[in-house]
């Protein structure tokens, strides 16, 4: 395991549902993040928590939610999706500054039909 | 705003060449430079961190450079296997005050032809 843990690792869902993605590390890191990776795309940076509070929020359409209830646990609530937002949803954690490098979650394979 | 280039794109070569893959960025002023690997519909698993003061670092196989006056940064494999088939991704960690966030490639797809 990686230290940070991602569930479900796949996940099918209609676009009127409503679905979470949970992330979870116990690197004892301060900051948090979502990544969407689409086919033959890079990296897009969605969000981020440093101590527990929203930093960054790259435009990301409403119907993606995020919360972080605590340092360790951060979730991304999906509704009403679109076929579009099919990919693959990575968490990674970090100190929130310094010389520290990234550690990613295995990720979520999304499908949204 | 740092942007981060790697080049090639894809790589193919037998298995046993050693090869380079590259990493260039546009902003010198980082935290450090971390290399990845990504094998299809996975995370990405750490290869090395070199700190911004660093000239390189190594793991087993794998080599990794830093100049960063020049913006570069070169991951070298020796006698590659087809287990190394992977993408393999570089990041930038800024310097900036507010926005230190990782800056990524788009990665480099090498097949290692057995």
């Amino acid at each position: 395991e990686t230290g940070v843990t991602q569930t479900p690792r796949h996940l099918v869902m209609g676009m009127t549902n409503k679905k979470s993605l949970k992330c979870e590390q116990h690197l004892g890191h301060n900051a948090m993040y979502w990544y969407k990776q689409s086919a033959k795309k890079p990296l897009e940076l969605m969000f981020v928590y440093s101590l527990e509070e929203r930093v960054e929020n790259n435009s990301v359409p409403s119907r993606f939610s995020p919360e972080c209830p605590n340092s360790s646990h951060l979730f991304l609530h999906l509704h009403t999706l679109q076929p579009e937002d099919s990919a693959l949803y990575l968490c990674a954690s970090s100190q929130e500054r310094g010389n520290y490098g990234y550690t990613f979650g295995s990720g979520t394979r999304l499908t949204v039909v | 705003k740092q942007e981060v280039t790697q080049i090639p794109a894809a790589l193919s070569v037998p298995e046993g060449e050693n090869l380079v893959l590259n990493c260039s960025f546009t902003d010198s002023a980082i935290y450090n430079l971390q290399w990845f690997r990504q094998d299809p519909g996975k995370g990405l698993t750490s290869l090395l961190l070199i700190q911004s003061s660093q000239r390189e670092q190594t793991s087993g196989r794998l080599n990794a450079s830093l100049d960063k006056s020049s913006g570069r940064s070169t991951l070298y494999i020796a006698a590659s296997q087809p287990g190394d088939s992977a993408t393999y991704l570089c990041a930038v960690r800024p310097l900036l005050y507010n926005n230190n966030d990782m800056r990524f490639g788009a990665g480099t797809r090498l097949t290692v032809k057995p």
